[in-house]
């Protein structure tokens, strides 16, 4: 069974720039959830998508975005880029929701100057 | 409310000993609670979970011990290996939401 591939693994952006990382979750998995990990802040909470509609969202401000496929294949944005954006960004997918066994990629290192 | 906070931030245990992990949360709403373990450059990975219906949960050396009076959980990894070596992250879900600890990064020594 093939595990979680997020694309690309590096990415490299400038202030002001916008960023679109993907995510495709293991097959039959519906819920899809994105998460921002930093050495200051840890590990935290974006949004969840479950069958193409965004189901839960963490305190992150409106230019993160995100959005669901019918095929459960998730794209998340973040535009006009801040140094502050600088992170691993993550994504898990489970069968059903964040409240149950999640997997998670391998993440997308995004570096932004 | 929302935080979860973990501890020690760092722990360094002999092989062959037990490591042990806290946790406390705030909010009752929380009714997942799992613990991942992260390898430098890879995604987490879900080592075990427990929801608060019952007190322990163990799975081979790794043992979760949960007291919902006092809103705190903790990790304990028994007979610790030099491969046990990664940061770990506890975490409360309410469904809704997931919230992180910050993280222990365990080291092992051979």
């Amino acid at each position: 069974k093939a595990g979680v591939t997020q694309t690309p693994r590096y990415l490299i952006k400038t202030r002001g720039q916008q960023v679109t990382l993907s995510c495709s979750p293991i097959s039959g998995h519906r819920s899809v959830s994105w998460y921002q990990q930093t050495p200051g802040q840890g590990l935290q909470f974006l949004f969840e998508y479950f069958s193409e509609t965004q189901r839960n969202k963490g305190n992150f401000p409106g230019r993160f975005s995100g959005r669901q496929f019918s095929n459960s294949r998730s794209e998340m944005n973040v535009s006009t880029l801040e140094l502050g954006d600088s992170a691993l960004y993550l994504c898990a997918s489970s069968f059903y929701s964040v409240n149950t066994e999640a997997f998670f990629g391998q993440g997308t290192r995004l570096t932004v100057v | 409310q929302q935080q979860v906070k973990q501890s020690p931030q760092s722990l360094i245990v002999q092989k062959g000993g037990i490591s042990i992990i806290n946790c406390a949360y705030e909010n009752t709403a929380f009714d997942y609670f799992p613990w991942y373990q992260q390898f430098p450059g890879k995604g987490p990975a879900l080592l075990i979970a427990i929801r608060p219906d019952v007190s322990e949960k163990k799975e081979g050396r790794f043992t979760i011990s949960f007291n919902k009076s006092a809103k705190q959980f903790s990790l304990h990894i028994m007979d610790s290996q030099p491969g046990d070596s990664a940061t770990y992250f506890c975490a409360a879900s309410s469904g809704d939401k997931i919230i992180f600890g910050k993280g222990t990064r365990l080291h092992i020594l051979p």
